[in-house]
């Protein structure tokens, strides 16, 4: 079956640092998201993606915070200067066309930053 | 706006017993209710989701759903637990344009042998 796949599985990264996260995302899906899970809490929305531009964005998604879709295949999240609370798992997400299609979720980035 | 509440944090049960995992939504447009699992050092996996139709929902694992409109519940059992079934289940709901999803808390599964 195929799978969403993201890389690295574990970054580490000094504060104020840029850090780019990626996913290959399954090939025939058209909307694409990240997720963030901050240690012992939920799993909050951070940004959606179609057609080549943001769809839908949270508040957590401030100018520290960017993606791209820079060929057919990888979707990246960008963290132009990483603070100490952006430590925490991301997670890359896609579905096909249709409103009641399933997200279908990669195993996650874990980003610590120190 | 919508919202997902998951009533207890962490429950236990013996193996072979019932699971009953709760879920509360609010929504102000028809939602999409989705089930997913989380596996430690895994992603999210769906195990089920109700989008129109029937509102008993099966999904992966010999898990079920029931979408209760009148109760805004969406609440997730398993007639007999097992050992695999030990993990964190979030519900979700979707109904904004871009099909986001606003989670609950999550419910950690511990089963007792």
């Amino acid at each position: 079956e195929p799978e969403v796949t993201q890389t690295p599985s574990h970054q580490v990264t000094q504060m104020g640092q840029e850090v780019i996260l990626r996913c290959v995302p399954i090939s025939n899906h058209l909307y694409f998201y990240w997720y963030r899970q901050i240690l012992g809490q939920k799993v909050e929305f951070l940004v959606s993606f179609y057609n080549n531009e943001i769809s839908e964005k949270s508040e957590i998604f401030d100018d520290q915070f960017s993606v791209e879709r820079p060929d057919g295949s990888n979707f990246t999240l960008k963290i132009r200067s990483t603070k100490l609370e952006d430590s925490a798992m991301y997670f890359c997400a896609s579905r096909a066309r249709g409103g009641n299609q399933p997200q279908h979720f990669g195993d996650g980035t874990r980003l610590s930053i120190l | 706006a919508q919202s997902v509440t998951q009533l207890g944090s962490h429950v236990s049960v013996s193996e072979g017993a019932l699971v009953l995992l709760r879920c509360n939504y609010s929504s102000s447009v028809p939602p999409y209710l989705f089930w997913y699992v989380q596996y430690p050092n895994q992603g999210l996996q769906l195990l089920l989701k109700y989008t129109t139709g029937a509102t008993l929902v099966k999904g992966i694992n010999g898990f079920e759903a029931e979408f209760k409109k009148s109760e805004t519940s969406f609440h997730l059992t398993k007639p007999s637990a097992h050992m695999s079934d030990a993990a964190e289940y979030f519900c979700a709901v979707s109904g904004s344009n871009t099909g986001k999803l606003i989670f609950g808390q999550g419910t950690t599964l511990q089963v007792k042998p």
